[in-house]
């Protein structure tokens, strides 16, 4: 099974601090995705990458920056946290067309005070 | 544009009674249209997806989805509620966007199951 590891479950950091979310995947992957998840909002999708030192904007990229140097690891930035940053935040990765589904990690409970 | 509207925030059935969660999407293509799942405190499982095969998509755990061009809806349905089938579930869309095909979320329904 394809495996998207989150480096951390749960991240308290103080508003300001630079937040550096990490992801990997261990099935050779081209696509990976940064989500958030709001209670009732759904997924919003922040940026993708389709390929090593690819990246794209998605809908709500505004505070955060990615990073991807290698094909299995998937780095998302805040650059200045802040409070409406608190959230549960989804790493996903997919093999060609998104008709293949996504596999998703377990997620990283952002809470900046 | 893709989009896709969950007609529901919150679903409750009793164990034992049939499920019913409502999906209706928008796509200016034949859409690729997927059902997942997030059980508490855990990732979100592909449920099953329909790719413009047969429009009566089984998934796991006894769920199924039929596509509906003319209604332009993909609801979710199980026979019979089972207590761990409380989760979250979410609607998504495909779409080519940019270089990339990405999906689009729906906002989720809640499904409780009462004993």
């Amino acid at each position: 099974d394809v495996k998207v590891t989150q480096s951390s479950r749960y991240l308290v950091k103080r508003t300001g601090e630079k937040v550096f979310l990490e992801c990997v995947q261990d099935m050779d992957h081209e696509n990976m995705f940064w989500y958030r998840q709001d209670p009732g909002l759904g997924l919003r999708l922040i940026y993708f990458s389709y390929d090593v030192k690819m990246k794209e904007k998605g809908d709500i990229p505004e505070g955060y920056s990615v990073s991807r140097e290698k094909k299995e690891r998937f780095s998302l930035i805040l650059e200045s946290a802040s409070t409406n940053q608190t959230s549960m935040y989804l790493c996903a990765s997919s093999f060609g067309q998104a008709e293949d589904g996504y596999t998703f990690g377990s997620g990283t409970r952002l809470t900046v005070v | 544009a893709q989009s896709v509207t969950q007609l529901d925030s919150h679903v409750s059935v009793s164990e034992g009674t049939p499920v019913l969660l409502r999906c209706n999407y928008s796509s200016s293509y034949s859409p690729s249209l997927f059902w997942y799942v997030q059980h508490p405190n855990k990732g979100l499982q592909l449920l099953l997806k329909y790719t413009s095969a047969a429009t009566l998509v089984k998934g796991i755990n006894g769920f199924e989805a039929e596509f509906k061009k003319s209604e332009t809806s993909f609801h979710l349905t199980k026979p019979s509620a089972h207590m761990s089938d409380a989760a979250e579930y979410f609607c998504v869309v495909s779409a080519v966007y940019s270089s990339a095909s990405k999906i689009i979320f729906g906002s989720g329904t809640r499904l409780s199951i009462r004993p």
